[in-house]
């Protein structure tokens, strides 16, 4: 089945600076990459997706990058906030299965 | 006010009972799934359904069941079988459109402590 790794763990940031945090996946056949941030105790929340018939998606301060050959895609933070301190998950999803595999999370700190 | 809603958001179980989450949306959603999520390792996936009457193990289905009698409703039973269930439980819910993966919706999550 399909495998996600999630790197760094944690990621401590000042207010102002850029942060990124990356996956790689197992399967070729994913075609499908969400990202989730998941402050204390609440639940996850989607803040971007991408497909894999595009490299790169934007939406404000968020941006996420897909590199298929290389079988990693990537979150980057612009002009963090405190707000932005969460733990925040990677996902992949192969075609056929509604199923998501999702990384080990990262907690970005922003301070 | 559409969404996913867990139930109870605490709940504490003794040795040797099983015990029943929760999970309703009105979202019209045909797809449910049930994650556990523990610390430092991220949303592992329990079950899963993508129709009414039929539903999937996933990775870590051992010491749980489920059903899905309605289109709305996807309760997670945790059996005695499961010896480690102090977790933070996790349903989501998501459209089909056939083979093309969609985004997942997630409830707010029980927390389920061994007594």
């Amino acid at each position: 089945g399909e495998n996600v790794e999630q790197h760094p763990s944690t990621l401590s940031v000042q207010e102002g600076d850029s942060a990124v945090i990356k996956c790689t996946y197992s399967d070729s056949a994913s075609n499908y990459f969400p990202w989730y941030k998941q402050e204390l105790g609440k639940r996850p929340q989607l803040i971007i997706d991408i497909r894999s018939n595009v490299g790169e998606k934007k939406d404000q301060r968020i941006a996420v990058t897909l590199n298929k050959t290389a079988k990693h895609f990537s979150l980057h933070i612009t002009e963090t906030q405190p707000e932005d301190s969460a733990v925040y998950f990677c996902a992949a999803s192969i075609p056929g299965y509604s199923t998501l595999t999702f990384g080990k999370g990262t907690m970005l700190l922003v301070s | 006010d559409g969404g996913i809603t867990q139930s109870p958001k605490y709940l504490f179980r003794k040795e040797g009972q099983n015990v029943t989450l929760s999970c309703e949306q009105n979202l019209n959603h045909d797809a449910m799934y049930w994650y556990r999520q523990d610390p430092g390792q991220g949303l592992r996936l329990i079950y899963y359904s993508q129709i009414v009457n039929d539903f999937q193990k996933g990775d870590i289905a051992e010491g749980y069941s489920v059903s899905r009698e309605k289109k709305e409703s996807f309760p997670l039973t945790v059996t005695s079988a499961q010896k480690n269930p102090t977790a933070f439980y996790l349903c989501a819910s998501s459209t089909r459109q056939g083979a093309i993966p969609q985004p997942q919706h997630f409830g707010d999550g029980t927390r389920l402590s061994i007594l």
